[in-house]
């Protein structure tokens, strides 16, 4: 177990739909990371915030967007899905502000299948 | 283009015996390279951080080495466990300057066979 907790664990929508996803960091970090992990692209970096900051950009499309709220917790909205969303997402948390030598640790992910 | 690149794309190895992964990148400026376990439906764990001044870093049965040079790292993986079965990924990320490059290699799909 890594400490860092996400909801729902599996999400059945439709196309053209918006969900929301939940990411609890471990107890101390303040950098919550989202990462999309599909069959055909593999892991892909999303965005990064830090003590409710957005710090950097990935591959995120402009249908999607995150906050990090003042108790650390972060979501992940997407909106408009199409079939290609379906994927597994994971956030992951780390102390530090910059991603330099500093653990990062997963969560369990949350699949999402897009119909 | 900044690229990631694993080989081999699947290995099986018997329970017992050593193996190496390979991960070369074209990722530049370079910061930071990192090698994860990923069991299937799982979210991935870190085995082992390397900056462009190190060249080795060892996790118990882990040990990889970067080359900054060629811009080349490899994982192996001592004594190999039937529990080691799992996607290795390497990850290679860009300095706080450019935080935007974080890459994804597709990783290797290790099988142990008892």
């Amino acid at each position: 177990d890594s400490g860092v907790t996400q909801t729902p664990k599996h999400l059945i929508t439709a196309t053209g739909q918006r969900v929301t996803l939940r990411c609890s960091p471990r107890s101390g970090d303040l950098s919550v990371y989202w990462y999309q992990q599909s069959l055909d692209q593999g892991l892909q970096f999303l965005i990064q915030y830090y003590n409710g900051e957005e710090r950097a950009k990935g591959n995120i499309l402009e249908r999607f967007s995150a906050q990090q709220f003042p108790d650390l917790h972060s979501e992940l909205n997407l909106s408009s899905l199409e079939l290609g969303d379906s994927a597994l997402y994971f956030c992951a948390s780390s102390v530090d502000k910059y991603p330099s030598t500093d653990t990062q640790y997963f969560g369990p992910g949350t699949r999402l299948t897009v119909l | 283009k900044n690229q990631v690149e694993q080989s081999p794309q699947s290995l099986i190895i018997l329970e017992g015996k050593n193996c190496t992964l390979q991960c070369n990148y074209t990722v530049s400026p370079f910061s930071n390279l990192r090698w994860y376990k990923q069991d299937t439906g799982r979210g991935p764990v870190s085995l082992t951080i390397m900056t462009f001044s190190e060249n080795t870093k060892s996790n118990g049965r882990y040990t990889a080495t970067l080359d900054a040079d060629t811009k080349q790292s490899s994982l192996h993986i001592t004594a190999s466990q039937l529990s080691d079965s799992a996607s290795y990924i390497c990850v290679v990320s860009g300095p706080y300057s450019s935080a935007s490059k974080i890459i994804f290699g597709s990783g290797t799909r290790l099988s142990i066979r008892p």
